[in-house]
């Protein structure tokens, strides 16, 4: 099973503000099958990017993913309000397919 | 647009069986492969299973902890997708996603906006 591990745990930021969120597998992932989600309460997650670097339809530019093996980063430019939430990574290349923890982006 | 539906949520007794349906739409179903998400109330996102596409063998694989449980079909006449859960147990309360994805859209995952399965005496 490919481990996936984000961190840290919970960002701290304000509004303006750089977030740059890693996740790192236990063994390398072909990167057409990797993606990044955002979660709000109470909805489902949202696609961000998929195949490492490829953003969703209506995803905004401020949004972008980076990497390849077995390290993977998510790069929000400037945090605007809406974008405080919990971020997940994923891996679907083997079976099972598997998330990280998630990373909680707070104010 | 991609559209994904789920429905046959709902509340179960430990022992017993539901039956959740997803209908996709937007895509060509039968190129099409299937997924389940699931994500227990306050925890992370959990991968239950999948079901391949005909063209590409119609397998299906499953999570540990619901292998020999659960088990996914679809019919492709429909562009619906089953997951048929016996011997429920309560762990196995969440909210449970479908999700779509193909290589025609470079296997972008598509997901729907879930059904709450409780299993609860």
């Amino acid at each position: 099973e490919i481990v996936l591990t984000q961190s840290p745990g919970t960002l701290s930021l304000s509004p303006g503000e750089r977030a740059t969120l890693s996740c790192r597998a236990s063994q390398s992932v072909d990167s057409t099958y990797s993606a990044w989600y955002q979660q709000k309460p109470g909805q489902a997650p949202r696609l961000l990017i998929y195949g490492a670097s490829r953003r969703a339809t209506g995803i905004p530019d401020r949004f972008s993913g980076s990497g390849s093996g077995t390290d993977f980063t998510l790069t929000i430019s400037r945090l605007e309000p809406e974008d405080f939430a919990v971020y997940y990574c994923q891996q679907y290349v083997t079976s099972p397919w598997t998330f990280g923890q998630g990373t909680k982006v707070e104010i | 647009e991609v559209q994904v539906v789920e429905s046959g949520g709902g509340l179960v007794k430990p022992g017993g069986s539901l039956r959740l349906s997803c209908a996709a739409s937007g895509v060509t179903f039968s190129n099409a492969w299937m997924s389940w998400v699931r994500q227990a109330p306050g925890k992370g996102l959990e991968w239950v299973g999948r079901i391949k596409s005909y063209a590409d063998g119609v397998t299906t694989d499953y999570a540990a902890p619901v292998k020999g449980r659960f088990t996914i079909s679809r019919d492709d006449s429909k562009s619906t997708v089953y997951l048929q859960m016996n011997s429920l147990k309560t762990e196995d309360t969440a909210v449970y996603y479908c999700i779509t994805l193909s290589r025609v859209f470079d296997w972008r995952m598509d997901w729907g906006q879930g059904t709450l399965v409780t299993v609860s005496s």
